[in-house]
């Protein structure tokens, strides 16, 4: 089965120092990538998407990821954090030629930014 | 537009009891899915509905019932409550399965002890 795996559980980072997520995912054939990024206590929203065309997707908050085929990875960025940042990031795909194109999560990556 | 709206927001049930967790968009989206998260575990798929009257399996059906007799309402009824099924549960929806961006709900906190 498809597969999408987050590298790290967790991620402490100091205020407007850079910072990565990392994601790797199973196959780089018919997929479409996602990062979600999740506030305390409150559901999941976009921050940006993959479907095709150029390899550097931005999003919104100044977050960006680069689709890189030959990694199957899609890691998430940003240049300088701010305290705001601080939430659980999910990687996600979907494959649409394979298991009906149902979105699959990654474990979920814990952004702490300390000041 | 309220988006995609949940109730409860928080249950507390005792092993055995039964329940339904109430899920509503007003996006006209066809496309309406449940998830359930648990720490390190990321989201995953209980059930999804490509339409009114369509239902499928996801990766962790059972235990769980769902039915979409219109296109606003995608309820989850847990049949008998157990332990295990303690987590927080996430209605999504989007325009179509093909359609890309899924919007969530704000979840349903669900303690069975």
């Amino acid at each position: 089965a498809q597969s999408v795996t987050q590298l790290d559980s967790q991620v402490p980072v100091f205020e407007e120092a850079p910072v990565e997520l990392r994601c790797n995912y199973s196959s780089s054939v018919s997929v479409y990538l996602f990062w979600y990024v999740q506030y305390p206590n409150q559901g999941l929203q976009l921050l940006l998407k993959y479907l095709s065309g150029s390899t550097l997707v931005k999003g919104i908050n100044g977050f960006e990821a680069e689709f890189n085929k030959s990694q199957t990875s899609f890691h998430l960025r940003k240049p300088s954090v701010h305290i705001s940042d601080t939430a659980e990031y999910f990687c996600a795909a979907k494959w649409i030629y394979n298991q009906g194109g149902k979105l699959i999560f990654g474990q979920g990556t814990e952004l702490s930014v300390k000041p | 537009n309220a988006g995609v709206t949940q109730t409860p927001k928080f249950q507390v049930l005792k092993t055995g009891q039964s329940m339904t967790l109430q899920c509503a968009q007003d996006m006209n989206h066809e496309y309406m899915s449940w998830y359930r998260q648990d720490p390190g575990m990321g989201l995953r798929l209980i059930h999804y509905s490509v339409g009114a009257g369509i239902t499928d399996q996801g990766e962790v059906p059972n235990g769980y019932n769902v039915s979409r007799s219109t296109t606003e309402d995608f309820p989850l009824r847990l049949l008998s409550a157990a332990p295990s099924q303690t987590s927080v549960y996430f209605c999504a929806s989007s325009y179509g399965q093909a359609n890309y961006e899924q919007y969530f709900g704000p979840g349903t906190r669900l303690t069975v002890t």
